[in-house]
């Protein structure tokens, strides 16, 4: 089956401890990216790949790393995280030279940062 | 830069009721536009799309029609259904610092009373 899944799906964690939000799509995208959902502000991107080793930042790069090593996954770093960052998480892929167009979306990661 | 205003919700209706939920956007140049729709617990998908001014994109009974006089891509449902209950995102896609991205409004919950 075809999906991007992501991995933990929900996580607690306290002020400064680093951690790593898995994502992986089995569809041989290119383009890859991460979003921060919070209530009122709609998804805000944080980081995004157009390929293997090429990423960049987005809108809310702040506080967050990636690294593209491979073409299926692209894990989400927090390497400080803080209570700011508690916020619904979702990485996205997408077909080649289609980077703006439709986007498939993992299930999600809730994250509570105390 | 490019921007996506949706209304506000949320939006609470009864079953058959008719549903209109209004998006306008501020773009450069041509963008696609989408909506997507958020089940509880899961994450988005697309629900339609539309590429150029007067197409209409339609899905599982909503539509929407790119207008770009108006500079609007409002969803439309003739009959809605309880199992229609989740939150609706209109996005367009945009070139922004030198990178084709989507732009998401900010998401519009809608609850279908039986």
């Amino acid at each position: 089956e075809a999906q991007v899944t992501q991995n933990p799906r929900y996580l607690i964690t306290v002020t400064g401890k680093k951690l790593t939000v898995t994502c992986s799509q089995n569809m041989n995208h290119e383009y890859m990216s991460w979003y921060r959902q919070d209530p009122g502000l709609g998804l805000r991107q944080i980081y995004y790949s157009m390929n293997v080793e090429v990423t960049d930042k987005g809108d809310v790069p702040e506080g967050y790393k990636v690294s593209r090593k491979e073409k299926r996954n692209f894990p989400l770093i927090l390497e400080s995280p803080s209570p700011n960052q508690t916020s619904l998480y979702f990485c996205a892929s997408s077909p080649p030279g289609l980077a703006g167009d439709t986007q498939y979306f993992g299930p999600g990661t809730r994250l509570t940062v105390l | 830069g490019d921007s996506v205003t949706q209304m506000e919700g949320p939006v609470t209706l009864s079953e058959e009721a008719f549903l209109t939920i209004n998006c306008t956007y501020t773009a450069t140049g041509y963008p696609s536009l989408f909506w997507y729709v958020q089940y509880p617990g899961e994450g988005l998908q697309l629900l339609l799309k539309a590429t150029k001014a007067d197409d209409k994109g339609s899905n599982k009974g909503f539509e929407a029609t790119y207008r770009k006089e108006t500079t609007s891509f409002h969803l439309e449902k003739g009959s809605v259904q309880v199992s229609d209950s989740a939150v609706y995102f209109c996005a367009l896609s945009g070139w922004i610092q030198g990178a084709q991205k989507l732009v998401f409004g900010q998401g519009t919950r809608l609850t279908i009373n039986p």
